[in-house]
């Protein structure tokens, strides 16, 4: 079964560039997407179709997808965008989620 | 804006069957071009997909469940349900209903409940 793999956490100085990778087999390949989740709340979408943000997602999110690794970019983090992110892919009819990475601003 | 509403017993007992029900308002769920899922999270853990479906009936599962699942459609009450057979403690997740956009090739999830928590526990 595909696989997707997210390093468990990155941490990330106010006003920073956060990045944060999800890697896969060809994942280039494929389209990835983005979610992000606060702590008692459901996961939103941030990047979709590699490098797509939907309405009302702030211009600092971005996301590239290039070979075996997909990365989700935030220029000039801010303190609420502490959060888990999880990277996403369908592969052979099935959808594939990665690990999570928390990412913590300090 | 499309709402998604989970609905069920928050608690069932080992070895028998975990039931919900996703209500969609704002939206119908007849609309072309998407599918409607079940993610759930187990406590401190990450995101499991556990399967999808059009409003054709058409399914998708996650292989390493697909044993236990059944997910069906009502068109007229507008809903999507979740059955998982034999439950046991692994199955304690928040469970969340979801909306999967399916451009070609190109899956993901716009909307999302609030999510509902399950316990299975005797």
């Amino acid at each position: 079964s595909y696989e997707l793999t997210q390093p468990p956490s990155v941490s990330v100085s106010p006003r920073q560039t956060a990045s944060i990778t999800c890697s896969g087999d060809k994942l280039g390949d494929k389209f990835a997407c983005w979610y992000q989740q606060k702590p008692g709340q459901s996961p939103v979408l941030v990047i979709y179709q590699d490098n797509k943000r939907p309405s009302g997602i702030p211009e600092r999110f971005s996301g590239s997808n290039s070979g075996n690794t997909a990365t989700l970019t935030i220029s000039g983090t801010q303190t609420m965008d502490e959060a888990d992110y999880y990277c996403q892919a369908w592969d052979s009819s099935t959808v594939v989620f990665g690990g999570g990475t928390k990412l913590t601003v300090l | 804006h499309l709402q998604l509403q989970e609905s069920g017993p928050g608690l069932v007992k080992p070895s028998e069957t975990l039931s919900l029900t996703c209500t969609v308002s704002r939206g119908s769920i007849s609309s072309t071009g998407f599918f409607w899922g079940w993610i759930r999270q187990p406590p401190g853990k990450g995101l499991e997909w556990i399967g999808s479906i059009h409003y054709t009936g058409s399914t998708y599962y996650n292989p390493s469940l697909k044993s236990r699942v059944t997910i069906s459609v009502d068109t007229s009450k507008n809903q999507f349900s979740l059955q998982l057979s034999s439950v046991t403690a692994a199955d304690t997740a928040v469970y969340y209903c979801a909306r999967l956009n399916i451009p070609p090739g190109n899956y993901y999830f716009d909307y999302w409940g609030q999510g509902t928590l399950v316990t299975a526990s005797s």
